[in-house]
């Protein structure tokens, strides 16, 4: 079975720090994403990558940046946190494939004060 | 842009009813997919759907796909209260990795 771990389930972080969010999947997965899940607004994708050291601006990058320097490592960045940052946030790693469907972390939940 | 719409969005029903979510897309695709997020967790991958026509079962769910129509159906027999969760589909766009989410079914079955 597929593995994808969150570092942390709940964080709270104040304004204005730095916070990493780190991902670790199993399978040798080529791509990883992060999302972030705020009620009323389903899944809104933040970065992707499709390989070590390559990324790509999802729909909402501002304000986040992303670091995948080897294979089973995707971190999430807040450079400057603020209490907008406020959400679930959710890890998912697949295959490179058109076919194959994601497989997500448990999340973590973090509350920006 | 590919757009994804599901409705409806809240449904409450009593259980040994049957029901269906639907999944309207905006744009080509053959590949969608549905998954299942229970309150306070992660999402459950529970269908792929690979081409017109697909159709997948898997105890009381069943999911299908008609690409012509741009729509997904997934269908609910005879509900039972473990089912309550909150269902999403996606859609993946043709040009690159990303997939496209609808907002969300939220489904209660009451005993």
């Amino acid at each position: 079975d597929v593995k994808v771990t969150q570092s942390s389930r709940y964080l709270v972080k104040r304004t204005g720090e730095k916070v990493f969010l780190e991902c670790v999947q199993d399978m040798d997965h080529e791509n990883m994403f992060w999302y972030r899940q705020d009620p009323g607004l389903g899944l809104r994708l933040i970065y992707f990558s499709y390989d070590v050291k390559m990324k790509e601006k999802g729909d909402i990058p501002e304000g986040y940046s992303v670091s995948r320097e080897k294979k089973e490592r995707f971190s999430l960045i807040l450079e400057s946190a603020s209490t907008n940052q406020t959400s679930m946030y959710l890890c998912a790693s697949r295959v490179s494939s058109y076919n194959s469907p994601l497989h997500f972390g448990n999340g973590t939940r973090l509350t920006v004060t | 842009e590919l757009k994804v719409e599901q409705n409806p969005l809240f449904l409450s029903m009593q259980e040994e009813k049957n029901y269906t979510i639907y999944c309207n897309y905006s744009t080509t695709s053959d590949r969608l997919y549905w998954y299942r997020q229970d309150p306070g967790k992660s999402l459950e991958s529970l269908f792929v759907l690979l081409s017109n026509g697909a159709v997948k079962q898997e105890g009381r769910l069943m999911a299908s796909l008609d690409t012509k129509a741009r729509l997904s159906t997934l269908h609910i027999t005879a509900a039972v209260h473990d089912l309550s969760a909150t269902y999403f589909c996606a859609v993946e766009a043709n040009s690159n990795y990303q997939l496209i989410w609808g907002a969300g079914t939220k489904l209660i079955i009451k005993p």
